[in-house]
């Protein structure tokens, strides 16, 4: 069974750094690409990041660039977001998701962790 | 920051037909990209609804089904029922921003 468990959410200074990560089990993570994919409270769905299998491909929402890092270790089947310069209007409930290995979607959502941007 | 556009909200009562538009622009579904459809229960992460337009994953009911056609989409859900209320995202790729895109969302309500 496909699993991914987000962590490391919570609340955060403006200005402050925060990392999220995601554990993913069940499947050969290496050979999927993900995405860290966001909701703030009330609002709707936006792609913040994405990183191929390899890591050789990355890309950030144009909110975010300059400020976020993804990254990955496939060793440890896990997947990354480093957060830097947060602001207000990053928070949100972060959630990592499984880009399917045939289609332009998401087959996979883990259960988010939220980060609350607030002084 | 949604580029694909879908009604605020729907409405239908017990075993009625309701649907969702779902739409884009020529940098997205009209250039042929395949649409794609989630389920978010409240406070619960999204899942996968319908791919590929108008494809199933295994598990989901058969009275949801999708369609395409030019630079819009839709889903139709064929007597709703109680456990349908939900927010519903549609989704697709865009190659002006080169990432994939969501629609506003949709909440269904069920009379």
């Amino acid at each position: 069974e496909v699993q991914l468990v987000e962590s490391g959410g919570g609340l955060v200074k403006p200005g402050g750094s925060l990392t999220l990560s995601c554990a993913a089990s069940g499947f050969n993570f290496k050979s999927y690409g993900m995405k860290w994919v966001r909701q703030a409270p009330g609002k709707g769905l936006e792609c913040v990041s994405s990183i191929s299998g390899s890591s050789s491909d990355i890309k950030y929402a144009d909110s975010v660039k300059g400020r976020f890092t993804i990254s990955r270790d496939n060793a440890k089947n896990s997947l990354f977001l480093q957060m830097n310069s947060l602001r207000a209007e990053d928070t949100a409930v972060y959630y990592c998701a499984r880009a399917a290995a045939a289609g332009n979607y998401f087959d996979h959502w883990g259960q988010g962790t939220l980060v609350t941007v607030s002084s | 920051q949604s580029v694909l556009t879908q009604p605020p909200s729907v409405s239908g009562a017990p075993g009625q037909r309701v649907t969702i538009s779902c739409t884009g622009s020529s940098s997205n579904i009209g250039t042929g990209y395949d649409v794609h459809w989630y389920r978010q229960l409240p406070g619960t992460a999204p899942k996968l609804l319908i791919y590929g337009n108008k494809n199933r994953p295994s598990g989901v009911p058969d009275r949801f089904s999708g369609s395409r056609s030019g630079t819009s989409a839709s889903l139709a859900i064929t007597g709703v029922q109680a456990e349908d209320e939900a927010d519903y995202y549609c989704q697709s790729y865009d190659t002006s921003l080169d990432d994939y895109v969501f629609g506003t969302g949709t909440e269904v309500t069920v009379l």
